[in-house]
Formats: C-alpha cells, sequence, structure tokens
C-alpha cells in the first residue's frame, strides 16, 4: 500500500511570490491534516479535514494561507504572499478509523 | 503551541546502549504516542500508551506513563546506529480522541557506531 505522498519535495522561492504543496493521503483516509514544522521543532497543525470538510483550521494563518480538499481525497496547501518566516517543512499526514497518523515526507520550503 | 516537552534536547550514545528519553506534558490526556523522525524524513509512528495504562512494550521500545505526574518515557534498549533520529511525543487531549494531537520539540538521538 503506498503512503502518503507529498509534492514537490523541496521548493525555493523569492518572498512575496506565491507557493503550492500538493498532497494525497492513504487510500480510505478521511482524515487529513495539514502541519508545520520550524527547524529543531515539532510539527504544529495548520489545518485538518474530516473528508471535504476543515473541522479545525483555527491555527492556519487566513491572511495568506489558504487549503482546499476538492472531492475529499488530495488537498493542496497555498501561501501567497510568502515570507522568509514561512521557510519551514510541510507536513501532510492522514488517518482512518485507528489512532495513529500516517505521514508524508514533507515538503521543506525556503523563501529567500 | 506545543503541549509536550522532552528531555533531553539531544543524547549522544555508543552502539549497544540504551536510550532514555523523557515527555512531559500539561493537560490531561487520553493517549500519548511516540513518533521516530529521520533526518528529512515524515514522522513514523513508534507507539501508543492509553492514559489508563502505565507501561508498554513493542520490541526494543518500552514506554512508560505516569499521569499524576504527567509525564512519559521512551526507552530504547541496545540501540543501533539506524536508531538515530528525532523522537517526538504527542498527546491527544482527554475527551477528544485522538483526532487533534499535539508534539513536543523532541529529542535528537545519535547512536555512535
Amino acid at each position: 500500500e503506498a503512503g502518503v505522498v507529498q509534492s514537490p519535495r523541496y521548493k525555493i522561492i523569492e518572498k512575496k511570490q506565491p507557493v503550492a504543496f500538493w498532497c494525497n493521503p492513504i487510500s480510505g483516509h478521511n482524515t487529513l491534516y495539514w502541519y508545520r514544522q520550524n527547524l529543531g521543532q515539532g510539527p504544529e497543525l495548520l489545518i485538518r479535514y474530516e473528508n471535504e470538510e476543515a473541522v479545525d483550521d483555527s491555527q492556519l494563518p487566513k491572511d495568506r494561507f489558504s487549503a482546499e480538499r476538492l472531492k475529499g481525497v488530495d488537498s493542496t496547501l497555498k501561501i501567497q504572499p510568502a515570507e522568509l518566516g514561512d521557510s519551514a517543512v510541510y507536513l501532510c499526514a492522514s488517518r482512518q478509523g485507528q489512532e495513529t497518523q500516517y505521514f508524508g515526507p514533507g515538503t521543506r520550503l525556503l523563501v529567500l | 503551541s506545543q503541549q509536550g516537552e522532552e528531555d533531553p534536547q539531544a543524547l549522544s550514545i555508543q552502539e549497544g546502549e540504551n536510550a532514555t528519553m523523557n515527555c512531559s506534558y500539561k493537560t490531561s490526556i487520553n493517549n500519548l504516542q511516540w513518533y521516530r523522525q529521520n533526518s528529512g524524513r515524515g514522522l513514523v509512528h513508534l507507539i501508543l500508551i492509553r492514559s489508563n495504562e502505565r507501561e508498554k512494550h513493542s520490541g526494543r521500545l518500552r514506554v512508560t506513563l505516569d499521569t499524576s505526574k504527567k509525564s512519559s518515557s521512551l526507552l530504547i534498549t541496545a540501540s543501533r546506529a539506524a536508531d538515530t533520529a528525532s523522537y517526538f511525543c504527542a498527546t491527544a487531549p482527554q475527551g477528544a480522541g485522538s483526532y487533534q494531537l499535539t508534539f513536543g520539540k523532541g529529542t535528537k538521538l545519535s547512536v555512535i557506531p
């Protein structure tokens, strides 16, 4: 069974540019998470989806971040415009029923 | 915000030795989970311990939970070079199932061959 797939793996952009990350969760997993992980820190939740519905986006900086999960499968996370402080690893995770989350490899973003 | 605090922040041991990492948290939990992250990779689930359990084993891993002290420990016995990674504890709040996990800052373990 394929794991959580994320792309791109790495992205370098200049500040004020837009950027988008894509996540394909494990087949059949209804719950999808986006986390941000700063260097030397643990992951911090940005948004959680249950199927198509964003049920917790309280930590998502809504002035520049947006996310969508059309059809309740794949998801995209967008930043527009990016700032220097957005440099981090963006992790996607999914789960279904069980209590553990399955993580993708992450997208490492560097904003110059 | 991060609920858990791992201790130590970094740990370096020789292959074959045991490694112990600790995690403290602040609020009541439903369960506590440990994850491993190899450099440049995503997190991998290791073990889950529920609030009514005190100890759990999985292979070379032993996890303890003391809810009165709001703390947990992860013991890796007979460490190997492949155990080199960052280890995170994550807590699921009481009453909310495990939909929401809050991660600590992690312990960076280096196992020297």
